[in-house]
């Protein structure tokens, strides 16, 4: 399991309150993601970092927030302004190059609401 | 954006035989068409990808076709065995500057009885 961390595994949140979902990766990849999986629709793209200190929203980014200040972490923030935050979130992350495309996932967090 | 269409959501096929799942897209500048597995419980690898200027791809029991003008591509399983039982996502999108972008769909679970 190692390369890429996720952590926690499972994280609970309270009404109004703001979480972070913590991602570690030792492969030195430029590139890291934030994905949501929700069952039966797949995985949408949340935030993707390219370089350090650079990032771009994806798909659903409303209701999270993220940073890239080191290349190795890229942590994701879920605010309270996100009103349907249960779900899993996975992390990736990829080289750049032909042949390096390949996203290295996390093995996830489960995001749910008490 | 981009706009993946995947079918079907699932599929029961008997060990031994072939299985066969489409996608299709919506960006014709889309330039990168990965697959990627996740069995139960784990994260997501990839599994095989495909670029636009390949119409197939093959490694072992496992194929990629891809149909530009149409915007659709397939992949086929051949001789399925029962650890080929997952879920299967397709994805498309753009390689550029060595990076990658991609909207997924929205997964076919595959069983494979023994």
């Amino acid at each position: 399991d190692g390369g890429i961390t996720q952590s926690p595994k499972y994280l609970f949140r309270k009404e109004g309150q703001n979480v972070t979902l913590s991602c570690e990766q030792n492969l030195n990849h430029d590139a890291m993601y934030w994905y949501r999986q929700d069952p039966g629709q797949g995985l949408r793209l949340i935030y993707y970092s390219q370089i350090v200190n650079d990032f771009q929203k994806g798909d659903i980014a409303e209701g999270y927030s993220v940073s890239r200040e080191k290349k190795e972490s890229f942590p994701l923030t879920v605010t309270s302004a996100q009103k349907n935050p249960t779900a899993f979130y996975l992390c990736a992350s990829t080289n750049r190059g032909q042949g390096n495309e390949k996203l290295f996932f996390g093995s996830g967090t489960q995001l749910s609401v008490l | 954006g981009e706009n993946v269409e995947q079918h079907p959501s699932t599929l029961s096929v008997q060990e031994g035989d072939s299985a066969v799942i489409k996608c299709t897209y919506s960006d014709s500048a889309s330039n990168y068409f990965p697959w990627y597995k996740q069995e139960l419980g784990k994260r997501p690898q990839l599994i095989i990808d495909i670029r636009s200027n390949v119409g197939e791809k093959k490694d072992q029991r496992i194929a990629v076709t891809l149909n530009k003008t149409a915007k659709h591509f397939s992949l086929h399983i051949t001789e399925t065995q029962p650890e080929d039982s997952a879920v299967y996502f397709c994805a498309a999108g753009r390689l550029s500057g060595g990076y990658q972008k991609v909207t997924f769909g929205i997964g076919t679970k595959l069983q494979v009885i023994p």
